[in-house]
């Protein structure tokens, strides 16, 4: 079983919607998580950190369920340029565990 | 903010050739290096983790000996793919990190490495 999984998507929706998906971590020792977003196969960059309490940046908003193992994303009044590919990932120790990542393409 | 530097960021290369991809830590001591490779539509799978001055630690699956890895200085890491064959092209991205766990990882821009 992969450490970290996600809907692939992809999750088509018109400027302005509201967007969220979940991912779900095989590790219950991990320590932390993170949001990351990638373009076309470009290096994948820091979206947001997500904390237990859970936390919002501007339209984004992260949950972290310790008990089910899952977090969320939500992304408010869609834009054109929040099409991406999101990636899930999880911290245990030194290593980052990468989900395949969730797509989200923005449509005008 | 940390700037890692990946080079070069694409490669065409016969099949037998082998290829070096440096990683650079710009602005900050990289005590820790992360080798990572993506094949379309998956996951990034860490390949070697890499202390400064030591033996790579290598996941399980990747062989060391086809992927060798140096990280003689605090800003500088390579992977070279020894003998490189149409299946190792992919998408190789390190990171570095200053150290501790809870420093964040810092991405280079990638290598897309494509092997005929």
């Amino acid at each position: 079983r992969k450490e970290v999984e996600q809907d692939p998507g992809p999750f088509n929706v018109p400027e302005g919607a509201t967007v969220a998906f979940n991912c779900t971590y095989s590790n219950s020792a991990s320590q932390s998580f993170f949001w990351y977003r990638q373009d076309c196969r470009k290096e994948p960059k820091l979206l947001m950190s997500v904390y237990s309490s859970g936390n919002e940046d501007g339209r984004f908003t992260a949950q972290l369920n310790r008990a089910s193992q899952y977090i969320s994303l939500l992304i408010r009044d869609s834009k054109l340029s929040d099409s991406a590919t999101y990636l899930c990932v999880a911290f245990n120790d030194y290593k980052l565990s990468f989900g395949a990542g969730t797509t989200v393409t923005v449509r005008a | 903010g940390a700037v890692v530097s990946q080079h070069p960021s694409w490669v065409i290369c016969k099949s037998g050739t082998s290829v070096k991809i440096e990683c650079r830590s710009l602005d900050f001591q990289a005590t820790t290096m992360f080798w990572y490779r993506q094949f379309p539509k998956q996951s990034l799978m860490l390949m070697a983790t890499s202390n400064e001055g030591s033996k790579a630690t290598y996941e399980q699956g990747v062989e060391k000996d086809k992927f060798l890895i140096n990280h003689a200085s605090l800003t500088l890491s390579t992977l070279t793919v020894t003998s490189a064959h149409p299946e190792d092209s992919s998408f190789y991205i390190c990171s570095a990190t200053g150290g501790g766990n809870n420093q964040p990882q810092h991405f280079g821009d990638g290598t897309r490495l494509s092997i005929l």
